[in-house]
């Protein structure tokens, strides 16, 4: 069975400052890892997601992650965040593609001006 | 680019009333999901379908079933609606396999039922 665990459901950074997002995965067998924003009253967008491969994985609007198996964990960050990276960020795992998702608990960033 | 389409964006309904949201996607994909996101909760899968007419329980299907005649499109059902079905209903679709494996999702529907 897999879960995810989203350390911190709400995390408020400064504008500028870097933007560091927590994921802890569980699954018996290599996963895929996704993380998804999700802007007031809006669905959720793919920002980036790691199948195989290199463990550092780049997505859009400037966010990285990066896989570690011993730790299993998949933290997300921005180097220096923006007003508009206010939402809230899922982070997602599966264990393989088509299959079902499990998804965290979310966690709403704040950007202070 | 892949394009989900849900129904309503809002919907109020009464309790005791059979409430049917529609999710429509454009890019041919075998699977579909719904969801029920919660505060706190974060998201949890309702029912989902691998393919026309099939469809799988997911983790809190009580209360709700659903309907796939055709494979763009899958309608969630209650068939007698509740005050604890109050919620945001998210639909998502994705391929069955391939690099492309990601959940596209619509922009939900804020159910509210009085």
């Amino acid at each position: 069975a897999q879960s995810v665990t989203q350390l911190g459901s709400h995390v408020s950074v400064s504008e500028g400052a870097l933007v560091l997002l927590r994921c802890n995965y569980s699954s018996s067998v290599p996963p895929y890892l996704f993380w998804y924003v999700q802007y007031p009253n809006q669905g959720l967008q793919l920002l980036l997601k790691y199948t195989t491969g290199a463990t550092l994985v780049k997505g859009i609007n400037g966010f990285e992650a990066e896989f570690k198996k011993s730790e299993t964990s998949f933290h997300l960050t921005k180097p220096s965040a923006h007003m508009s990276d206010a939402a809230e960020y899922f982070c997602a795992v599966t264990d393989q593609p088509g299959n079902q998702f499990y998804f965290g608990t979310g966690t709403s960033l704040t950007v202070i001006p | 680019d892949v394009k989900v389409t849900q129904s309503s964006r809002y919907l109020v309904k009464r309790t005791g009333e059979k409430v049917f949201l529609e999710c429509v996607q454009d890019m041919d994909h075998e699977n579909m999901f719904w969801y029920r996101q919660d505060p706190g909760l974060g998201l949890r899968l309702i029912y989902f379908s691998y393919d026309v007419k099939m469809k799988e329980k997911g983790d809190i299907p009580e209360g709700y079933s659903v309907s796939r005649e055709k494979k763009e499109r899958f309608s969630l059902i209650l068939e007698s609606a509740s005050t604890n079905q109050t919620s945001m209903y998210l639909c998502a679709s994705s391929l069955l396999a391939g690099a492309r494996n990601e959940q596209f999702f619509g922009p939900g529907t804020r159910l509210t039922v009085l």
